[in-house]
Order: C-alpha cells, then structure tokens, then sequence
C-alpha cells in the first residue's frame, strides 16, 4: 500500500532561517506528490506538486523536486517568513485518492 | 468561483443520532473524495467517487454512506453517529485523480463533535 513519513515536529526556527521539512514515501507505480500547507482554522491549500521523477514543485519561495531513487519530496525555503507559520502537509496520489503524512507544524519566531 | 463548498462549518451530534454533511463543487471536476483529519494521524480517505453513479471505499469508510447522484454534489451520511466519529470533515474534488498534477481542491472542513 501508499504511505508517506514526514517528520512531525513542531519545528520552531527563527525568521529567515533556512527551513528543510523531510518526506519519504511508499507506493505503487509513479505517485504525484503534492505538498499542502493549512493555516489555523482553515482547509488545505495546494502548496506545490510535482508529476514525475526529478521534476521540481515551486511556490512562494518553497521547492520541491521528486527523488525516485530515495523515494523523497523534500520541502525547503530559503528564508522563512513568520507568516509560514503553519501545518504543512506532504501527501501522494496513484488515483485513488491522496495519502497523507502526519503532517508537520513549523512556528516561525520573529 | 466557489470552488468546494462544506456546509455546515460546525454541527454536534447525541451519539446515535443520524446526519449529512455537505459537499459541492462548482469546477465540474468528476472526481470527489472525503477525508477526516484527527490529531497526529494526519487526513485519512473515508470514500471517494470517480463519477456520478460511482463511489468506492477509502482507508477509514465504517460508520459513513456516500452517494454521487450529480457531478457537482457528494454527501458523506452517518446514519448512527458515535464519539469516535468526532474530527474535522473535509471534501476535496480534482479534475485528473492527481495524475496530471492539479492536485485536489479541498472544502473549509466541517468540525464534528459526537457527545
């Protein structure tokens, strides 16, 4: 079966520190790997995606690239902002819906 | 543009009781799902559907019926609800299953407490 592991936190960094959120993940086949990122009180917004091995997700200053050969989507940012102050979500999906990691809650100090 | 739109936003059940939560999606995306999310275990699927008339069972779909009559609603029922059913409801629709990479939209959630 699908599973993603993501390291679960909470992270806390200071403002503009590098920022780097781990995740591995199973599947079958050749997943789609998305990162989401939810805010207090609020859904899921579509962060960044990447469709095929070595493609790079990019948004807001966050970057992913999709590692086939470490089975990684790694999410990183340059200088965080206290604004990123959130959950953010690694997930993956075959077809048949999106699999989830735990999820990881960054807190941004100023 | 609405997008995916939950209703309501927050309901508390007596444990036995019977609802329906809401999901509607104005993208005409064929593709509807419905997950749950508890502390530490991240969103988990309870059911989805590829189409109307089609529904299949996600990770977690005891104690939930589901239904896709038109493209643009899909209703999660508990038809007995208990305490363990207490979490956040969310729905998400997607053009391409996450394939193509447009990923999932997802609704503002709805906030369930059984007593």
């Amino acid at each position: 079966g699908n599973s993603v592991t993501q390291m679960e936190g909470p992270v806390t960094l200071s403002e503009e520190a590098f920022l780097t959120i781990n995740c591995t993940y199973t599947a079958t086949g050749y997943p789609s790997l998305f990162w989401y990122v939810q805010y207090p009180g609020e859904g899921l917004q579509l962060l960044l995606k990447a469709t095929k091995a070595d493609d790079k997700g990019s948004n807001k200053g966050f970057e992913a690239t999709y590692r086939k050969e470490t089975t990684s989507f790694h999410l990183e940012k340059g200088s965080v902002q206290v604004s990123d102050s959130a959950v953010y979500f690694c997930a993956l999906s075959n077809g048949d819906g999106l699999t989830f990691g735990k999820g990881t809650h960054l807190i941004i100090q100023p | 543009n609405a997008g995916v739109t939950q209703t309501p936003k927050f309901q508390v059940l007596k444990t036995g009781q019977s609802m329906t939560l809401q999901c509607a999606q104005d993208m005409n995306h064929e593709y509807m799902s419905w997950y749950r999310q508890d502390p530490g275990m991240g969103l988990r699927l309870i059911h989805y559907s590829v189409g109307a008339g089609i529904t299949d069972q996600g990770e977690v779909p005891n104690g939930y019926n589901v239904s896709r009559s038109t493209t643009e609603d899909f209703p999660l029922r508990l038809l007995s609800a208990a305490p363990s059913q207490t979490s956040v409801y969310f729905c998400a629709s997607s053009p391409d299953r996450g394939r193509g990479g447009y990923g999932y939209t997802f609704g503002s959630g709805t906030r369930l407490t059984v007593v």
